[in-house]
């Protein structure tokens, strides 16, 4: 069975760039037709999503973090990452990585990394 | 962008029913997608395609979409069903949408 783990800082000075890596195990990165998603969820509130990858590199991005985000894949350590650019204390957040299944405009997120616990403060 | 509403909060007596909309325009022309979060705890997906039910979720949990609102129904509830509950769609313009999630309470 597929499981993922968020890892990081856990603390980052603002203005500085955020960076996590989710880790997949039992099962291939790149096998099957899945992407691969970073969902935050800021304390005491609703979940918001990120961006996702495709293992071939293609991504999307919620278009009100698009200028600040990137979101990579390295297949040969099964893993995907998120680096979220000029932080501010808006960004401290439970950061969850997730796996993304669907097709024809329907995608959803079956498998759940446990999450992180991001903060930004100097 | 694409906005999903749902209520902050439905309370139900154990063994009731309890139904938690999600209002988005036209959403019955989209997938719907819900999630069940437990206090310090990752989202659980719990209903996926408007009303399947991915493996190891309760047939107590099913799904409805039309018109303007998707809805999920918990059927004889149970304490351990207090959560927080969240719809998704995917939207061409917003891609992924949550609505702002319903607290469950059991009475």
């Amino acid at each position: 069975q597929v499981q993922l783990q968020e890892s990081g800082p856990g603390l980052v000075k603002p203005s500085q760039t955020l960076s996590l890596t989710c880790t997949v195990s039992g099962g291939s990165i790149s096998s099957g037709s899945y992407y691969w998603s970073w969902i935050r969820q800021p304390a005491g509130k609703g979940l918001e999503w990120i961006g996702r990858i495709y293992t071939s590199g293609s991504t999307n991005y919620n278009p009100s973090l698009k200028s600040r985000v990137t979101i990579s894949v390295d297949t040969s350590k099964n893993q995907f990452s998120l680096k979220l650019s000029s932080v501010t204390a808006a960004d401290t957040a439970v950061y969850y990585c997730a796996r993304v299944l669907g097709g024809s405009y329907a995608y959803y997120m079956d498998v759940w990394g446990k999450g992180t616990t991001v903060t930004v403060s100097s | 962008s694409y906005v999903l509403t749902q209520p902050p909060s439905v309370s139900v007596a154990p063994g009731k029913t309890a139904r938690i909309t999600c209002g988005g325009n036209n959403i019955g022309s989209k997938s719907v997608h819900w999630y069940q979060q437990k206090p310090g705890q990752a989202p659980v997906l719990v209903i996926y395609y408007d009303s399947d039910r991915p493996s190891g979720i309760p047939e107590r949990f099913s799904g409805s979409n039309s018109g303007n609102t998707a809805t999920l129904t918990i059927s004889r509830v149970e304490a351990g069903d207090e959560a927080d509950y969240y719809c998704q769609v995917w939207d061409s313009s917003s891609l992924v949408v949550f609505g702002g999630g319903t607290k469950l309470t059991v009475l």
